[in-house]
């Protein structure tokens, strides 16, 4: 079964960093796209980064960009976003979620909780 | 970026009965290779979400099949066709077809009346 499990979130105050890692089992990891995907609780989803299957190439939201980095270790079939100068807009349930080619993201992590604040 | 704009934004729902959700995005999700990356994911409270219906229509293994999708272009529906009370819920769509950003609607939440 496909499983992504992610770990680091915290409290951090503003201007702090924290590096998130979602632990992916169940499938082939380096075959797939990988994103982070917030949610600020009671609030929508926000897409907020994404990396190809060999980690090449990367994508971000215009709230993250050059804060935020997106990265993975495809031996330790491992994801993880390292969050830089954190402000209070970045507290959120961040998720990891898995996008197979052509169909799109599908299966998502349980979420991990960032939480900024003084 | 493509805007994803859902409505109602809150439906009560009685048991048992039909419940429809509209998505219609900026510009048309149709992508080059002439499929349409709408994705309709459901998202239970206290959850992660899960997705339901991905390329406008497609099912995913272990969905009801009183969920279903359709549209085209812009305008998208799910509709569920008797609601029951594990469909509570905040359901949520996304284009996969202008990238980046992913964009996702607003949310619809079905309760029970």
């Amino acid at each position: 079964d496909v499983q992504l499990v992610e770990s680091g979130g915290g409290l951090v105050h503003p201007g702090g960093s924290l590096r998130l890692s979602c632990a992916a089992s169940g499938f082939t990891f380096n075959n797939y796209i990988m994103h982070w995907v917030r949610q600020v609780p009671g609030k929508g989803l926000v897409w907020v980064s994404h990396i190809s299957g060999e980690g090449t190439s990367t994508g971000y939201a215009d709230s993250v960009r050059s804060r935020f980095t997106i990265s993975r270790d495809n031996a330790k079939n491992t994801l993880y976003l390292q969050m830089n100068s954190l402000r209070d807009e970045d507290t959120a349930v961040y998720y990891c979620a898995r996008d197979t080619v052509g169909v799109g993201i599908d299966y998502w992590g349980q979420g991990a909780l960032v939480a900024v604040s003084s | 970026d493509v805007v994803m704009t859902q409505s109602p934004l809150s439906l009560p729902v009685t048991l048992g009965q039909p419940a429809s959700i509209s998505c219609r995005s900026s510009q048309s999700l149709v992508a080059g290779d002439g499929i349409t990356h709408l994705t309709w994911f459901q998202q239970r409270p206290g959850q992660s979400p899960r997705r339901l219906i991905f390329r406008v229509s497609i099912r995913d293994s272990g969905v009801p099949d009183r969920f279903s999708g359709s549209g085209s272009g812009s305008d998208f529906t799910l509709k569920i066709s008797r609601v029951e009370a594990e469909d509570v819920g905040v359901y949520y769509c996304m284009q996969g077809t202008h990238l980046p950003p992913w964009t996702f609607g607003q949310g619809t939440k079905v309760e029970i009346k």
